[in-house]
């Protein structure tokens, strides 16, 4: 079965400053997606990021940015010029071609002012 | 735009109880899937579905069911429901399987309380 592990359940960050959150997965398949959901108080899921397994270049959106490195199976991400609309619980995700998703025990990240 | 609703937002039930929750999308998307969220386990999936007539059980299945009558809709019920199923629900959708654009898109969520 996938595992997700997400290592850091919170973490705090000043605006404008840059914080990295860590994933971990494990797996046998070699096709696969990875996702960071966010989840803000609202509690409403949204989609910052994703990475297909067999791209090798990173993926970025704006101020997030992913390492993935697939040897080691983690999928961090990076948020740069952290702003307080980002504090929320950052949940990573790994998902089988078949579209079953499994997801991570989340990071509550708080954006101090 | 298209969305996709749950209902009710909030429930409280005793129990022992049937419980149906509701999910309805107007993505017109294939795939459809049920989580449930608890402290420190994040999101887990109990049910899912590929199609019309077509469901699968998820990583934690017991005491759930579904049941898939057309593209819009897939209702999550608990049988009798127990305490250890208090829990928030999300309901989510997708447009096909195995698509390289398969993000999953999530309801609002329902807090079900069982007491």
């Amino acid at each position: 079965a996938q595992t997700v592990t997400q290592s850091q359940p919170e973490m705090s960050v000043q605006e404008a400053e840059t914080v990295t959150l860590s994933c971990t997965y494990d797996t046998s398949e070699s096709n696969y997606y990875l996702f960071w959901y966010k989840q803000p108080p609202s509690r409403q899921m949204i989609l910052v990021i994703r990475q297909e397994a067999y791209k090798q270049q990173n993926a970025t959106e704006n101020r997030f940015s992913v390492n993935f490195q697939k040897a080691a199976k983690s999928f961090s991400l990076k948020i740069s010029d952290s702003q307080l609309g980002d504090t929320a619980m950052y949940f990573c995700a790994f998902m089988k071609f078949s579209n079953d998703m499994r997801f991570g025990a989340g990071t509550r990240l708080t954006v101090k002012p | 735009d298209a969305e996709i609703t749950q209902s009710p937002r909030h429930k409280i039930t005793e129990t022992g109880r049937q419980v149906t929750l509701a999910c309805h999308q107007t993505w017109n998307h294939n795939n459809m899937f049920w989580y449930r969220q608890d402290l420190g386990h994040g999101l887990r999936l109990i049910h899912y579905s590929y199609g019309v007539q077509d469901t699968n059980k998820g990583e934690v299945s017991d005491g759930y069911s579904v049941s898939r009558s057309n593209t819009e809709d897939l209702p999550l019920t608990l049988e009798s429901a127990a305490s250890s199923q208090t829990s928030v629900y999300f309901c989510a959708s997708s447009a096909r399987r195995g698509s390289s654009y398969n993000e999953q898109f999530f309801g609002p969520g329902t807090r079900l309380t069982v007491l």
